[in-house]
């Protein structure tokens, strides 16, 4: 398998735009987590999914995040508008149970809102 | 909600000599502590992990131990080598309503010096 794959790896946009974050999981995990890691706040859960459906979305900034998983092979995670605090590197990780095992992350999508 | 606190953020060491990364965390509940490595430009990476029933786990030159009474867990490497030059990342996973919840470390970012 190719590991977890994120695209693009990297997005510059301008303040105000639409970006949309996407992750494809390792196949056969059925766990998706969205990370976003900055210099001041390290890594932070945004949300993550078990079985296509979103379980914990505590960590979702604020209304402008959306993230969905239409699929097991499939992940969005959506910015509108983008503002340039949101301005980070975002990580999409996958994991094959619920509980208590390795999350294996993809490359990460480095994001500049300007 | 877990806490984890990881020390130091920066550890400096010369070629050849040991490191240590701490990590302390709040909640008794925890029990998988996976330490992630992070190189740059790249997602992290799983390197080592232990459960709770486990009190040190070793892998070649890297060793984790977990003192579950005093809430903290270690990450050793001994006989540091440049390409142990890293961010690394201590995790606490617990169970919540059949669900794993993770609170990553703030970091610590190694320097092997040569």
């Amino acid at each position: 398998d190719a590991g977890v794959i994120q695209s693009p790896r990297h997005e510059v946009t301008e303040m105000g735009q639409e970006v949309t974050l996407r992750c494809k999981p390792i196949s056969g995990h059925n766990s998706l987590f969205w990370y976003r890691q900055t210099m001041m706040r390290g890594l932070e859960l945004l949300i993550y999914f078990n079985n296509n459906v979103p379980i914990d979305d505590s960590g979702m900034p604020e209304d402008r995040f959306s993230a969905k998983m239409p699929n097991a092979s499939f992940s969005t995670l959506k910015i509108q508008p983008s503002e340039p605090r949101d301005s980070a590197v975002y990580f999409c990780a996958s994991s094959l149970e619920t509980t208590n095992t390795e999350a294996f992350f993809g490359q990460g999508t480095r994001l500049t809102v300007v | 909600g877990e806490n984890v606190e990881q020390h130091p953020s920066t550890l400096s060491v010369q070629e050849g000599d040991s490191a240590v990364i701490k990590c302390t965390y709040s909640d008794s509940a925890s029990n998988y502590f996976p330490w992630y490595k992070q190189e740059l430009g790249k997602g992290p990476q799983l390197i080592i992990d232990i459960r709770s029933n486990v009190g040190e786990k070793k892998d070649q030159r890297i060793a984790v131990t977990l003192n579950k009474t005093a809430k903290h867990f270690s990450l050793h490497i001994t006989e540091t080598q440049p390409e142990d030059s890293a961010v690394y990342f201590c995790a606490a996973h617990f169970n919540s309503g059949g669900y794993q919840k993770v609170t990553f470390g703030t970091g610590t970012k190694l320097q092997v010096i040569p």
